[in-house]
């Protein structure tokens, strides 16, 4: 199974703020990441896909980049609704694997 | 596209947790169908996936205690997991994978299901 290792966990920021989380995975997974939004009694919603391709209707302050086995989520200009749980996903191989998560606060 | 899960919210240990994700908007045809679940205060966990060819992959850490299966005429995809414990308990989400790339979108709001005597 491919690890995905999330960071950090949790972090604190204020509304405005540029984020970043990082994902790295436990070997090549050639651009197979997704990121996922997840709000507290929601589904997870689709962000970016193939590392670095913006869903549909998501705000371009929020990017992708990275290759290989590293990956990164940016936040540019955080908004008050930005406030939730990230997931990064790699879909190179099964079986699926999901990181553990950056919970995003108000600092 | 809108996907649904339904079934019972509590089961009893050592019984058969079964669930079913109705789909609207499109047909299962063409894509691979996923079931994924998350503990409550935790992280998301694959559980597999099935292919309207009825060909299925799971998570080995399941080992032979899930199962899969699809309804092309009702537009339906299950989730059969066998032997619970009261670790099983979480939220239940089905979700189409899709795209060049493997994503999942969309996902359906999930189910809890509570394993419990």
């Amino acid at each position: 199974d491919i690890q995905m290792t999330q960071s950090p966990s949790s972090l604190s920021a204020s509304v405005g703020d540029r984020v970043t989380i990082t994902c790295r995975a436990s070997q090549n997974i050639n651009s197979y990441l997704n990121w996922y939004q997840q709000k507290p009694g929601k589904a997870p919603e689709l962000l970016i896909f193939a590392a670095s391709s913006l869903q549909d209707g998501i705000p371009s302050r929020f990017s992708g980049s990275g290759s290989g086995t590293d990956y990164t989520l940016t936040i540019s200009g955080l908004q008050a609704g930005d406030f939730a749980s990230y997931y990064c996903q790699q879909t190179y191989s099964v079986p699926r694997t999901f990181g553990g998560g950056t919970k995003v606060e108000i600092k | 596209v809108q996907l649904q899960e339904s079934g019972p919210g509590l089961v009893r240990p050592s019984e058969t947790l079964s669930l079913t994700c109705s789909v609207s908007g499109d047909s299962l045809s063409g894509y691979w169908w996923s079931w994924i679940r998350q503990p409550a205060g935790k992280g998301l966990e694959w559980l597999g996936r099935v292919y309207v060819n009825v060909t299925t992959n799971y998570n080995p850490s399941l080992k032979s205690r899930v199962s899969m299966s699809i309804d092309t005429s009702r537009n339906q995809f299950s989730l059969r997991l066998k032997s619970v414990t009261a670790a099983d308990t979480a939220v239940y989400f089905c979700a189409r994978e899709t795209g060049i790339s493997r994503w999942f979108d969309p996902w359906g709001q999930g189910i809890v299901v509570t394993v419990s005597s």
